[in-house]
């Protein structure tokens, strides 16, 4: 069983058009975030929910969405894809109050985005 | 201020041989964590170890041990008799737990094991 599991793996898509990718831990976790990754490997935190609600909101366009249905389900959605916003994206889940060994952070398999 | 810094953009090892990469972190928050992930070509990010900031005893976990000095503020990972399968990207990451709750990344540190 993938502890935290993000779809698809790979999106290639032209540039105008809107996309989501998916995310679900079955971990337990009340907490999942989002993030970037760029061609230098560079990670950058974009959200995270808490319970379903938004508590990070990195600087990010309008154009990225983030949706939490319930606190194992994070998806994004991405209008207006521009050349830039090819990246690979991480989703992820902990606990927000884990003690010691429960604050680590899992992460999905990444979906490698790529706009042409 | 950066909140995490590896100074190693890549390293290279022998085969069977120990390494250590460096990482040292920024905070003013008395209870944090301290993790390193490993980034193989594959892409995947997988968790390796954990320290705690009032853990008494550097973590362990099999090959890999986090060599914590915390009045220096560093929390080295070293990786003991070296494989060719830990060729990849390793990152160090902090999670303060009274200020925001929020993980802290570095720019990583790309490890090349040579047989």
């Amino acid at each position: 069983d993938t502890a935290v599991s993000q779809t698809p793996k790979y999106l290639v898509t032209q540039m105008g058009n809107d996309k989501s990718i998916k995310c679900e831990q079955n971990l337990g976790h009340d907490t999942m975030y989002w993030y970037k990754q760029d061609s230098k490997k560079f990670l950058k935190i974009m959200f995270s929910y808490n319970n379903k609600e938004l508590i990070i909101n990195e600087t990010v366009p309008n154009r990225f969405s983030p949706k939490s249905p319930d606190k194992a389900h994070l998806n994004l959605h991405i209008n207006s894809l521009e050349l830039g916003d090819s990246a690979v994206y991480f989703c992820a889940s902990s606990l927000r109050d884990g003690a010691g060994a429960k604050n680590i952070q899992y992460f999905g398999a990444g979906t490698r985005l790529s706009v042409l | 201020a950066q909140k995490i810094t590896q100074t190693q953009p890549g390293m290279f090892v022998q085969e069977k041989e120990a390494v250590t990469l460096d990482c040292t972190y920024d905070t003013s928050d008395p209870s944090y964590g301290l993790f390193w992930y490993k980034q193989p070509s594959s892409g995947e990010m997988i968790f390796l170890i954990y320290q705690g900031s009032y853990d008494q005893q550097n973590a362990t976990e099999g090959r890999y041990s986090l060599n914590f000095q915390k009045a220096r503020k560093s929390a080295n990972l070293v990786i003991s008799a070296s494989q060719l399968g830990d060729s990849a990207m390793y990152f160090c990451a902090m999670r303060e737990i009274n200020t925001g709750n929020q993980f802290y990344f570095g720019t990583g540190t790309s490890l090349t094991v040579i047989p």
